[in-house]
């Protein structure tokens, strides 16, 4: 158990929708990172956020967006969602830069 | 954002040799490497990593090496264990984003 929480687990729901994926990151951990992986791909990265502020964006499509929030934990939102938008979408902690993330077992979304 | 690549889609060892993955990064500002693992329907694991001022970092059976001219690093795992099947990762950070390969699927054969 790598102390971080994604909720849900699993995720079915129809093109056109919006959802959002919920993070508890470790305790003490300020950083959250977002990645998506699609059909056994690599993990792209989409977003970072320290202490509630985005520090780095990756390849973050403009109907996806996430937010930290005071008590550290992270929602990523995904709209108009597309067919093409099924994937893993793991969350990842750390304590600051330099450091290795620890990642929760991530949300498996269906878009159908 | 093929910032960091690992060319090798798979890798098939015998148990007890040496297995050794490759990753390649083209940003020289990448500063800090790490290696991941990851089994089906999990997360990825932390593995090892390695700062940019270091060429070298071991920990037990694994071993990454860093080539910064080259742009290029490399995880050792000897001897190699049919436990050590599973996908692993590399991937490079300036500090903040951390940009991850496609992964490299070790196949560990008793």
């Amino acid at each position: 158990d790598s102390g971080v929480t994604q909720t849900p687990k699993h995720l079915i729901t129809a093109t056109g929708q919006r959802v959002t994926l919920r993070c508890s990151p470790r305790s003490g951990d300020l950083s959250v990172y977002w990645y998506q992986q699609s059909l056994d791909q690599g993990l792209q990265f989409l977003i970072q956020y320290y202490n509630g502020e985005e520090r780095a964006k990756g390849n973050i499509l403009e109907r996806f967006s996430a937010q930290q929030f005071p008590d550290l934990h992270s929602e990523l939102n995904l709209s108009s969602l597309e067919l093409g938008d099924s994937a893993l979408y793991f969350c990842a902690s750390s304590p600051s830069r330099y450091t290795e993330a620890f990642f929760g077992q991530g949300t498996r979304l269906t878009v159908v | 954002d093929q910032q960091v690549k690992q060319n090798s889609p798979s890798l098939s060892v015998q148990e007890g040799r040496i297995s050794i993955l490759n990753c390649d990064y083209t940003n020289s500002m990448f500063d800090y490497f790490l290696w991941y693992k990851k089994y089906p329907a999990e997360g990825p694991t932390f593995l090892i990593s390695i700062s940019s001022i270091k060429d070298k970092n071991e920990d037990g059976r694994f071993t990454v090496f860093l080539n910064k001219s080259a742009k290029h690093l490399s995880l050792h795992i000897v001897p190699s264990q049919p436990g050590d099947s599973a996908v692993y990762f590399c991937a490079a950070s300036l500090g903040w984003g951390m940009r991850f390969g496609a992964g490299t699927r070790l196949t560990v054969k008793p």
